[in-house]
């Protein structure tokens, strides 16, 4: 069953413009992952956020965790076209290696 | 730099074939995954392996086996090849500690069954 679901499902903005991706999940979880996926190759870990976290950051990336909602972000700054991809949230549960994975938000950059 | 290979990039083969996908991690990874993603439906987890030897059914198991005889390598073996298993098929793996399991992909293998 799907853990993660991402909304929306595609996002088009102008290059420069912010990005905000959020993610659902249904069962308590260790941490949450998001990925990136470039058209037609791997993931690409991005950044973990624990459970006991609320906020995190990584160059342009800022990702939030509220876990009495289930939910997170994920906010790109600055976006460029490089940017352009598929992001995908991962979660796990605790003492268990397998993460789940969301359907995905496509993003593209216009330039 | 961290690196997990798959032996093809692109794969056609016929109804009815038997199929190897192969993939091999140079982390010394103890967990090795393989992922399916389709369109509209994201990744599914096929099978995992914790350890040599050792494996775990996911959530889309049926029509797939695999095989880890070695720590680097893990394969995903379609015993008879069907067309609804045209897929991107993805590897992945990581480290056992399970409260930083970040998982690194191989860059995927596109089958497609005719």
């Amino acid at each position: 069953s799907q853990q993660g679901e991402e909304d929306p499902q595609a996002l088009s903005i102008q290059e420069g413009e912010n990005a905000t991706m959020n993610c659902s999940y249904k069962t308590s979880i260790n941490n949450l992952q998001w990925y990136r996926q470039n058209s037609g190759r791997g993931l690409v870990h991005l950044i973990l956020i624990r459970s006991n976290e609320r906020e995190k950051h990584s160059g342009r990336l800022r990702v939030t965790l509220d876990t009495s909602k289930k939910s997170s972000s994920l906010l790109i700054t600055a976006s460029r076209a490089a940017d352009t991809a598929s992001y995908f949230c991962a979660t796990d549960n605790f003492g268990n290696e397998k993460l789940t994975f969301g359907t995905g938000t496509r993003l593209t950059i216009i330039p | 730099d961290v690196k997990v290979t798959q032996s093809s990039r692109y794969l056609v083969k016929r109804t009815g074939e038997k199929v190897f996908l192969e993939c091999v991690q140079d982390m010394d990874h103890e967990n090795m995954f393989w992922y399916r993603q389709d369109p509209g439906l994201g990744l599914r987890l096929i099978y995992f392996s914790y350890d040599v030897k050792m494996k775990e059914k996911g959530d889309i198991p049926e029509g797939y086996s695999v095989s880890r005889e070695k720590k680097e390598r893990f394969s995903l073996i379609l015993e008879s090849a069907s067309t609804n298993q045209t897929s991107m098929y993805l590897c992945a793996s990581s480290f056992m500690e399970s409260s930083y399991n970040e998982q690194f992909f191989g860059p995927g293998t596109r089958l497609t069954v005719l």
